[in-house]
């Protein structure tokens, strides 16, 4: 079954302590993105990556950081959480990187910094 | 400034009629408008694209259309069901860019 897959689905942490959410599509797609939901403002871009090795910041990139080290893997990383990171973050895929093609998402991962 | 406007408020009807879905937009010229289903806890899943060029594009009981000139998009779900019931997101596609930008959707609750 085609599916992009993050992990974990829900994570409470402190602030200050890294933590990782895990993104990995099993389509063969080129581009993937890290999205944050939250009320009233939609989904917004945090990084994406065209390829491996090809990352690019989107629109709200402070605080986080990516990698992409093989194809079907796509980390967030939060090297020092803050409680305005709370959110609920969601990973895409899709083919290729252009607005006309769909994009696929993952589960959610509901985050929240205390 | 620009912006991509979908009620907040959420749309109630009854099973069996039609449901219409607003998406506005100004200051953006975007080539192309996805609609995506969202329910709750779970991932955004996509609908329906239309282009620029398009008035209208139909999937089952599923129709968009693309205005323009008015910078309007509406999506509309015919003989409506319960499980239709769901948050419903309008992305824009603009050139240049390539992300989509997301309106923060509108709660669709159908009743039995």
């Amino acid at each position: 079954e085609a599916q992009v897959t993050q992990n974990p689905r829900y994570l409470i942490t402190v602030t200050g302590k890294k933590l990782t959410v895990t993104c990995s599509q099993n389509m063969n797609h080129e581009y993937m993105s890290w999205y944050r939901q939250d009320p009233g403002l939609g989904l917004r871009q945090i990084y994406y990556s065209m390829n491996v090795e090809v990352t690019d910041k989107g629109d709200v990139p402070e605080g986080y950081k990516v990698s992409r080290k093989e194809k079907r893997n796509f980390p967030l990383i939060l090297e020092s959480p803050s409680p305005n990171q709370t959110s609920l973050y969601f990973c895409a895929s899709s083919l290729v990187p252009r607005t006309n093609t769909e994009a696929f998402f993952g589960q959610g991962t509901r985050l929240t910094v205390v | 400034s620009q912006k991509i406007e979908q009620n907040s408020e959420a749309l109630n009807i009854q099973e069996g009629k039609t449901a219409t879905l607003t998406c506005n937009y100004t200051n953006y010229s975007p080539a192309y408008l996805q609609w995506y289903r969202q329910d709750p806890g779970r991932g955004p899943v996509f609908l329906l694209l239309i282009r620029e060029n398009e008035k209208e594009k139909r999937k089952e009981r599923l129709k968009v259309t693309f205005d323009t000139t008015l910078k309007q998009s509406l999506f509309h779900i015919t003989a409506s069901q319960p499980a239709d019931s769901a948050t419903y997101l309008c992305a824009l596609g603009i050139a240049g860019r390539r992300a989509l930008t997301f309106g923060s959707g509108t709660r669709l609750q159908v009743q039995p």
